[in-house]
């Protein structure tokens, strides 16, 4: 079982709707992050979590400690956020490494 | 400022070749992380270094090695490649160098690796 899953995998929806991606985890973390990519490969950094809830524009991340989850949230969704979104997770302790899901693949189509 | 920046971005090696990626984090970051992300897979990760020494390594061969220079730009060397090493090779950047550290950190567009 991988230490880290998102659901779901891939998601379709039509601009404007309101959009939720899962992420579960199975171990201690320092932090949580939230990131996108898109098809030239590049990762951006949307979020780094550890606890509460950020806003940043149409873009909300939560997280919850103690069931182990992160909820990542795109208010009024448009073409333009279709991408992969990657949770990932830092380890408490050694190196600076990030354990990441699989991803969520975002289509939103006009 | 500039971000973090790869080369190169795209490359085609054959079997049993040997191939050297480069990474410059942003200026003032003295971490620097590899990872590998296989098509329709997460990163994983490969290598951490944090003031030109080895903080972390991931479950890879002696086949993949790295270094970080004095001016914590780093390189990522694979000998003796295989079919299942055509990945995107991903560098990230940040100041701090622990897992506790709160620090951001910053990926670059990444090296596209292709081997035939």
């Amino acid at each position: 079982k991988n230490e880290v899953e998102q659901s779901p995998q891939n998601l379709t929806a039509q601009e404007g709707e309101f959009i939720t991606i899962n992420c579960s985890y199975s171990v201690g973390i320092s932090a949580l992050h939230w990131l996108q990519q898109h098809p030239g490969g590049g990762i951006v950094s949307l979020f780094m979590l550890s606890s509460g809830k950020k806003k940043h524009g149409r873009l909300i991340a939560t997280i919850n400690i103690q069931e182990k989850h992160s909820s990542l949230h795109i208010t009024a969704s448009h073409p333009r956020d279709s991408a992969v979104y990657i949770c990932a997770v830092r380890r408490p302790q050694g190196a600076q490494k990030l354990v990441f899901g699989q991803g969520t693949r975002l289509t939103i189509n006009p | 400022d500039a971000g973090v920046t790869q080369s190169p971005t795209h490359l085609i090696k054959t079997r049993g070749q040997h191939v050297t990626l480069r990474c410059s984090p942003i200026s003032g970051h003295k971490s620097v992380s590899w990872y590998q992300q296989v098509l329709g897979q997460g990163p994983q990760f490969i290598f951490q270094y944090y003031e030109k020494e080895e903080r972390g390594r991931g479950n890879f061969p002696d086949r993949f090695s790295a270094r970080q220079f004095p001016n914590y730009s780093s390189e990522l060397n694979v000998n003796a490649l295989l079919l299942g090493d055509s990945a995107l090779y991903l560098c990230a950047s940040s100041l701090g160098g622990t897992a506790s550290s709160g620090n951001t950190i910053y990926f670059g567009e990444g090296s596209w690796l292709t081997v035939v």
